[in-house]
C-alpha cells in the first residue's frame, strides 16, 4: 500500500483567499485523484492528475478554481482559490497503486479539513 | 470529531452481532467495487474489493457479495467490534474509466 500525507492537516480561512494543499506518497505512482467531502457527504471527485500532463476535471470543476500541480511521482498540489464559506469541506488526495492495472487499489490521504469564514 | 457521516444512514448493532451494509450502484457497466471504512477526521481506508466476474470476496472478518443483475453489493462484517464504528463507503469503477464513484455512505455504530 501507498503512505499519503497532506499539508496542511487543517486550515481556517478567511472569504476570498487562496489556499494550497500539498499531497505527499511515498512511492512514485502514475495516478493521483483529488476529492471533496462537504460536511455530512460522501467524495466527489475533482480532477485526476497525472503526471506529464494536464489535469481532468470533472463537471462542476474547473481549472481557475482548483488549479493542479503534478510535478513529479510522489507529489502534487491543490489550490483552492478565491475561496467561499462553500469551500468548505475535506479535500482529499487519492493514489492508484498501479498503472498496468485498471483493478488496482486506490488510498487515500488523511484529508484537508478547509474552514471558510 | 468531523461531521463525515452527520447525515447518512445508520446502522446500529451489538458488539459481536454480524452487520451486513448494503449499497445499490448507478453504473450496469462498472466492472470492479471497493468498500472503504471513514473513521472521524481520517481518510477512507481500503477494506476489500471484488471484480464483477465474482459475486463474493472474504477477507478478514468481512465479506463483500456482489449480485450484478440488481446492481447490489453488499460488505459483512463479523462479531461486529466496537473499533468497527465508522462510515463505510462502497465505490464502483468502470475500469475504462479509471474513475471511482463513491456511495453516499452508511454509518455503523456498535454498541458494547
Amino acid at each position: 500500500s501507498a503512505v499519503i500525507s497532506q499539508k496542511p492537516s487543517r486550515d481556517i480561512c478567511q472569504r476570498g483567499t487562496s489556499l494550497t494543499i500539498q499531497c505527499q506518497v511515498d512511492s512514485q505512482v502514475t495516478m493521483m485523484f483529488w476529492y471533496r467531502q462537504q460536511p455530512g457527504q460522501s467524495l466527489t471527485l475533482i480532477a485526476t492528475a497525472n503526471q506529464g500532463s494536464e489535469a481532468t476535471y470533472e463537471s462542476g470543476f474547473v481549472i481557475d478554481k482548483f488549479p493542479i500541480s503534478r510535478p513529479n511521482l510522489t507529489f502534487s498540489t491543490l489550490t483552492v482559490s478565491n475561496m467561499s464559506p462553500e469551500d468548505s469541506s475535506i479535500y482529499l488526495c487519492s493514489v492508484g497503486t498501479s498503472q498496468w492495472s485498471s483493478y488496482n487499489e486506490q488510498f487515500f490521504g488523511p484529508g484537508t479539513r478547509l474552514t471558510v469564514l | 470529531g468531523e461531521s463525515v457521516g452527520l447525515h447518512l444512514p445508520t446502522l446500529s448493532v451489538q458488539e459481536g452481532d454480524n452487520s451486513i451494509i448494503n449499497c445499490a450502484y448507478s453504473n450496469s457497466a462498472s466492472d470492479y467495487f471497493i468498500w472503504y471504512k471513514q473513521e472521524s477526521g481520517k481518510g477512507p481506508q481500503f477494506i476489500i474489493d471484488i471484480r464483477s466476474n465474482m459475486d463474493k470476496r472474504q477477507g478478514q472478518r468481512v465479506t463483500v457479495l456482489l449480485n450484478k443483475t440488481v446492481k447490489h453489493l453488499s460488505l459483512q462484517i463479523a462479531a461486529t467490534q466496537p473499533g468497527d464504528s465508522a462510515v463505510y463507503f462502497c465505490a464502483e469503477k468502470n475500469t475504462g474509466f479509471q474513475k471511482l464513484v463513491f456511495g453516499t455512505g452508511t454509518r455503523l455504530l456498535v454498541s458494547p
